[in-house]
């Protein structure tokens, strides 16, 4: 079965440095993984995903993600954080054993402070 | 892309009632799926909903208590059946191709049982 494992329940940073969330994932065969972001009381928006391209991913408001099958992670970067970057992030596998369910990460609340 | 509509959005219901939520899609999805968020919560799959046919349910899940239904490629149901408190959580609906490239998902139902 797939899975995947979100490293940190919460993620501070100052505006303006760098944004690191850690996602490993488990997938007997080469997986679709995806990062979705959830902003409060708004729904699910998909900020990048890949599937089997390239291995450095670009999404929207400059993420981006590395998928390293030596490590068996799919960690979520952004270079400058803004504050409207303050939000719930979600590493997620595609089932492909089983109708392509996804399957969500526990989440990572990333803060910005000011 | 696909855009998911759901209704209601929110909705404050009486415990031993029961609430179904309805799913619209613009557009002919292939696979479309029901998860549940819990407060402070990951997402977690509920079932996927087939079209004419029973849905699948997944462990913990039960077709009495979740009864879905998809009578086409752009439309599905879920019930909360016999509702208690513990069923307070946001109830969302997803919708992809049939490997699920990219998934798009509803704003959820915000349900509140009291």
């Amino acid at each position: 079965a797939q899975s995947v494992t979100q490293l940190d329940s919460h993620v501070s940073v100052s505006e303006g440095t760098p944004v690191l969330l850690r996602c490993n994932y488990s997938s007997s065969y080469s997986p679709s993984l995806f990062w979705y972001v959830q902003h409060p009381n708004k729904g699910l928006q998909l900020l990048l995903k890949y599937t089997s391209a390239a291995t450095l991913v670009k999404g929207i408001n400059g993420f981006e993600a590395e998928f390293k099958k030596s490590e068996t992670s799919f960690h979520l970067t952004k270079p400058s954080a803004h504050m409207s970057d303050a939000a719930e992030y979600f590493c997620v596998v595609s089932d492909r054993d089983s109708s392509y369910k996804l399957i969500f990460g526990s989440g990572t609340r990333l803060l910005v402070r000011p | 892309s696909a855009v998911i509509s759901q209704k209601p959005s929110r909705d404050i219901c009486q415990r031993g009632t029961s609430l179904t939520i309805q799913c619209q899609v613009d557009s002919q999805v292939t696979m479309m799926f029901w998860y549940r968020q819990q407060p402070g919560q990951s997402l977690t799959l509920i079932a996927t909903a087939n079209q004419g046919s029973e849905a699948t349910y997944e462990s913990g899940f039960v077709i009495d208590k979740f009864p879905i239904s998809r009578p086409n490629l752009t439309f599905s149901t879920l019930t909360v059946s016999n509702m208690s408190p513990e069923d307070s959580s946001i109830y969302l609906c997803s919708g992809g191709d049939r490997k699920v490239t990219e998934a798009f998902f509803g704003q959820g139902t915000r349900l509140t049982v009291v």
